[in-house]
């Protein structure tokens, strides 16, 4: 079946400590995506890969890193400088930047 | 700065009472305007894209529509298995990102 993972469904991480979640998607895209959503807000773009070797800072990127080796891969590091990190992270693909987007089930990351 | 809401914020339904959610947006350009639905605790799931002012697209109990400044999402004797949240998402003629409203959070009572 194609779709995209995120892995895991639950992290939790003491303050201070670099986390990375996974996105994997097989569905041959060529773009892909990391949102954050907090309760009460829309989702918000933190980056995106057109391609591979490839990615834009979203509207929200301080404190986050990516990387994109591979097109079926886009995993996001959350880093120490993030001051709010507590949040649901959501990873999407689309075959082009143009056309509609699909998500994974998500990350619900807790920092404490 | 181009903007979209979604009202109303939160909709409670009999079963069977139909009702309509709107997005708005002020607007550059519109590219594309997307719906999506989203369970609670999971990623949202495409429903449908319109692009052009007058068109319309259905898929069982829903149907969106699309003018130059809103989409309404109509649900026509909702089921409480239509109870989720509600996003729409824009994408402007000059960028490439989507712009995600706040979603209208659905509730349909049995």
């Amino acid at each position: 079946d194609g779709g995209i993972t995120q892995s895991p469904k639950y992290l939790f991480r003491k303050e201070g400590q670099n986390v990375t979640l996974s996105c994997e998607q097989n569905l041959n895209h060529d773009a892909m995506y990391w949102y954050r959503q907090d309760p009460g807000q829309g989702l918000r773009l933190i980056y995106y890969s057109q391609i591979v070797n490839d990615f834009q800072k979203g509207d929200i990127a301080e404190g986050y890193s990516v990387s994109r080796e591979k097109k079926e891969s886009f995993p996001l590091t959350v880093t120490s400088a993030q001051k709010n990190p507590t949040a649901f992270y959501l990873c999407a693909s689309s075959f082009r930047t143009l056309d509609e987007q699909y998500f994974g089930p998500g990350t619900r990351l807790t920092v404490t | 700065e181009d903007q979209v809401t979604q009202s109303p914020e939160a909709l409670r339904l009999q079963e069977g009472e139909s009702s309509s959610l709107n997005c708005s947006y002020t607007v550059s350009g519109l590219r594309g305007l997307f719906w999506y639905r989203q369970d609670p605790g999971k990623g949202p799931e495409f429903l449908f894209t319109l692009y052009s002012a007058g068109e319309e697209k259905e898929k069982e109990r829903l149907k969106a529509t699309l003018t130059k400044k809103e989409s309404f999402l109509h649900i026509t004797a909702p089921k409480p298995e239509d109870s989720a949240t509600y996003l729409c998402a824009v994408q402007f003629l000059y960028g490439q990102n989507f712009v995600f409203g706040p979603g209208t959070r659905l509730s349909v009572l049995p």
